[in-house]
């Protein structure tokens, strides 16, 4: 069970925009800042958003990312076939550790 | 432009030492600012992190995994590496290193490697 709360999975059809949350406490997203990474099957992670919702040169701004309080969201807008991947969001925590969500799979129907 | 790939064995007994390397190609890991991390995932399970490390030698380690890891750094072979002791089939993971980029309050992961799968069995 992961510090740090994200939805098992998504769905949603081509074209459509959908929302990831993570869900956290004070010790960790409530006074840091949230990056968010994507893995398409079989491949290593890559960053999507860091600083809470920057994006890295190289990645559509069809990705963004916020946070309020405790809790922080990724969002995809024009859903494409090819974002069919997991996304894990990560944060420093007090307990003096670097913490990841448990991953929520995305699948565009 | 930045590469890291780990190497080591694919095979380690139980309660031996799980010994890899990460090489940076493209950049000095002896760049100011950044960390070099270990990252792992057990098949089908989320993300772990291991440990990052400065190139100065200075670290940091999971709470969780501290008392069993080791990470080093060789600046002169532009590697760092991961020492992961009395090994179970619970360290059964992919395990992958990335620059850790780390700045006060900010933290995140980027470029990672490939990944390396690391089975504990006998």
């Amino acid at each position: 069970q992961s510090v740090l709360t994200q939805p098992p999975s998504v769905s949603a059809a081509p074209g459509q925009k959908v929302t990831i949350s993570c869900s956290g406490s004070s010790s960790n997203i409530g006074n840091n800042y949230v990056s968010w990474y994507q893995q398409l099957p079989g491949t290593a992670p890559k960053l999507l958003i860091y600083d809470n919702n920057k994006r890295p040169s190289g990645i559509p701004d069809r990705f963004s990312g916020s946070k309020s309080g405790t809790s922080a969201t990724l969002g995809i807008t024009g859903l494409q076939t090819g974002d069919e991947a997991d996304y894990y969001c990560g944060t420093w925590d007090s307990s003096l550790s670097v913490l990841f969500g448990g991953g929520t799979k995305l699948t565009v129907l | 432009q930045l590469q890291l790939q780990e190497s080591g064995p694919g095979l380690v007994k139980p309660s031996e030492t799980l010994s890899l390397t990460c090489t940076v190609s493209g950049g000095s890991i002896s760049s100011s600012s950044y960390y070099w991390g270990w990252i792992r995932q057990p098949p089908g399970k989320g993300l772990e992190w291991i440990g990052s490390i400065y190139y100065s030698g200075s670290t940091y380690y999971n709470p969780s995994l501290k008392s069993r890891v080791t990470i080093s750094v060789d600046t002169s072979k532009n590697q760092f590496s991961l020492k992961l002791s009395s090994v179970t089939a619970a360290d059964t993971a992919v395990y992958y290193c990335a620059r850790h980029e780390w700045i006060q309050l900010k933290n995140w992961f980027d470029p990672w490697g490939q990944g390396t799968l690391v089975t504990v069995s006998s």
